[in-house]
This record gives structure tokens, C-alpha cells and sequence, in this order.
């Protein structure tokens, strides 16, 4: 199995334009989650979903949308990107129904240069 | 508000064993995890903690003191290949992981 999948890999974006950062799972997760990892700092999670239909806010939501149209795919879309949103971004899931270790499972990133 | 602590960089050397610490400050808890991440890769699971004691899984373990807000993660017979990031994370009331910043852990032979 593939796990989880992101794309695209790296991207250089010019200030302004807007990008859909791509994520799928196929491990039937329920939750999924969107971080932004920076240098010096933790992961911070930007956006959420339990579930299919369901998003929720993170500690760093400005600036991001997301949705979850289908339990395999969590898209993060940047509207109008800005120079501080230059960041690598990893998407991750987990079973958060089922009971003991709920482990997140992260994709290999995408590292977002906005100019 | 939530905080985790744990040291920017330590250096060990091959065959040795360390010990990198964790404390944190939750609204709520639920278990905490260690992750290992390599230079530009993703994280990856290690250990997760929920009740207080160590946990043993090879040449890792982990250890959870919910009264104190601490933990570590004890790593044995240090290979170069254990060169990485290792990234702390308790579990909030609201099953949200905190991330603390990484500790780079450099082995040195």
C-alpha cells in the first residue's frame, strides 16, 4: 500500500497566486490533519478533519482553507499566498476510532517557497 | 497555555546510550508520543506513553511521569543511523498533539 501521498514534492510560488496542496491516504483513516513544520519550531497544525464532511481549525488556520469531500483526500489550499507562508507542510492521518494507539501517519511533505 | 521543553541538540557517540528529556504543560491529557524525524524526511512513530512508567521496545524506551509532566526516551547502542530528530508530543483533552521543537540528536563515532 501507498500510505500516504502528497503532492506536488516542492513547489516555488510567486506571492499572490494561489496552489492546492494535494494529500491521499488510503489506509481508510479516519482523521487527517495539516501541519506547517518551520525551522526552531514545532509541528503546528493548521487545519483538521475527524471525518469525512467535517473540518476543523488548528492553531494556525489564516491563510488556509481545506475540505474532505471523501475519506481519502484532504486538499489544503492557499488563496492568496504570502512570503510567510513559505514552510515545508505535511499532511498526516490516523484511526481515531479505534481504541489504543492512534498514531499519526505523516506523507513525505511538500516545501512550499513563496516569493 | 501549552508548552513542551526539551533541549535543542544533544551529542552522543556510537555504541553509547542517551537520554533526551521532555517536560510539558497540556490542557488536558492523553498519552504522549515520541517521533523520529531524519533530515528532510517525514516523522515517524516510535513510542507512545499514556500511563506512568517505562516503556521498552528494542533499543528505545520511554518513560511517563504524569505528576511531573516529564518524560524521556532512552536510546541504547547508539547506531549512526539513530542520527535525527526526535520530536515530543503529548496528547491535549482534545486529542490534539502538541509538538515541542525536536531535540537533533548528532552521533559522533
Amino acid at each position: 500500500t501507498a500510505g500516504i501521498t502528497q503532492a506536488p514534492t516542492s513547489q516555488i510560488l510567486a506571492a499572490g497566486r494561489s496552489m492546492t496542496l494535494r494529500c491521499t491516504q488510503d489506509m481508510r483513516h479516519n482523521a487527517m490533519y495539516w501541519y506547517r513544520q518551520d525551522l526552531g519550531l514545532g509541528l503546528r497544525l493548521i487545519h483538521y478533519s475527524n471525518t469525512a464532511g467535517t473540518t476543523g481549525k488548528g492553531e494556525v488556520p489564516d491563510g488556509y482553507s481545506v475540505s474532505r469531500a471523501n475519506t481519502d483526500d484532504f486538499p489544503l489550499t492557499l488563496a492568496s499566498a504570502v512570503p510567510s507562508q513559505t514552510s515545508v507542510y505535511f499532511c498526516a492521518s490516523s484511526d481515531s476510532e479505534l481504541a489504543g494507539i492512534n498514531e499519526q501517519f505523516f506523507g513525505p511533505g511538500t516545501r512550499l517557497t513563496v516569493l | 497555555g501549552q508548552n513542551i521543553d526539551q533541549p535543542t541538540e544533544m551529542t552522543a557517540t556510537e555504541g553509547a546510550i542517551v537520554q533526551i528529556n521532555c517536560t510539558y504543560q497540556t490542557s488536558g491529557f492523553n498519552g504522549l508520543f515520541w517521533y523520529q524525524q531524519h533530515a528532510g524526511e517525514a516523522p515517524t512513530f516510535l513510542s507512545y506513553n499514556v500511563l506512568d512508567g517505562l516503556e521498552e521496545k528494542g533499543r528505545f524506551s520511554s518513560f511517563l511521569s504524569r505528576s511531573k509532566g516529564y518524560s524521556y526516551l532512552l536510546l541504547k547502542e547508539l547506531q549512526m543511523k539513530d542520527s535525527a530528530s526526535y520530536l515530543c508530543a503529548p496528547m491535549d483533552s482534545n486529542y490534539q498533539l502538541i509538538w515541542g521543537a525536536g531535540t537533533k540528536l548528532i552521533i559522533k563515532p
